[in-house]
């Protein structure tokens, strides 16, 4: 059965500084890959998606990720965050109608 | 285009009550999704419509939960009787077609439920 795992419940950084999300999945075949963020209050809105090709995949609000196959891997990645990026952000993994979420990880962003 | 919309935004009830949540996707999309989301967890999936059919309601606790998706677009999640443990944020989400093609999914902004 497919499932993510996200390490990181909590990750606290300053603005300007550079982030790294985890997300590492275990799934039958190579699945899509995907990246959420939820702000308080709100729904999800899909930041980036993988589907095959180029393995680096540039999102919006600046942020990349990167599929390693060999590592079952799509970590998230900002160079410089911003304030508003605190949110929770979500990894999600799947193909078809099969889709599972990761559990998350709140960043809170330091002045 | 109009996102998707949810209604209430709020809802506190005793245990043992019932519940009503409503959604409104976006106009076209033939998949209706309710997600239960609780606190410090990722969206679990409870039901799934293509237009007025069910697709998959494996994880519906289908005791106390129903949903229905009266001519294919507004949909309706009812819990009754609640418990605390249902206390979460509902989720509804819609697509064009399945969750991971191209256009993926487009989420309301929930029902926070609280039963006390």
């Amino acid at each position: 059965a497919q499932s993510v795992t996200q390490p990181d419940i909590h990750i606290t950084v300053s603005e300007g500084a550079s982030l790294e999300l985890r997300c590492n999945y275990s799934y039958g075949a190579t699945p899509y890959l995907f990246w959420y963020v939820q702000s308080p209050g709100q729904g999800l809105q899909l930041l980036l998606k993988y589907f095959s090709g180029d393995t680096l995949v540039q999102g919006i609000k600046g942020f990349e990720a990167e599929f390693k196959r060999s590592q079952s891997s799509f970590n998230l990645r900002k160079p410089s965050v911003h304030w508003s990026d605190a949110a929770e952000y979500f990894c999600a993994v799947g193909r078809g109608q099969n889709f599972v979420f990761g559990p998350g990880t709140r960043l809170s962003v330091l002045p | 285009e109009a996102g998707v919309a949810q209604s209430p935004r709020y809802k506190i009830i005793e245990k043992r009550q019932s519940v009503a949540f409503w959604c409104n996707p976006i106009s076209g999309h033939a998949t209706l999704y309710w997600y239960q989301q609780i606190l410090g967890q990722g969206p679990k999936l409870l039901i799934q419509f293509q237009n007025n059919g069910v697709v998959d309601d494996s994880q519906l606790p289908k005791d106390r939960f129903s949903a229905e998706r009266l001519k294919g677009v507004d949909s309706t999640l009812k819990i009754q009787p609640a418990k605390l443990e249902d206390s979460a944020v509902y989720l509804c989400a819609s697509s064009l077609g399945p969750p991971t093609g191209m256009g993926g999914y487009t989420f309301g902004s929930g029902t926070r439920l609280t039963v006390v």
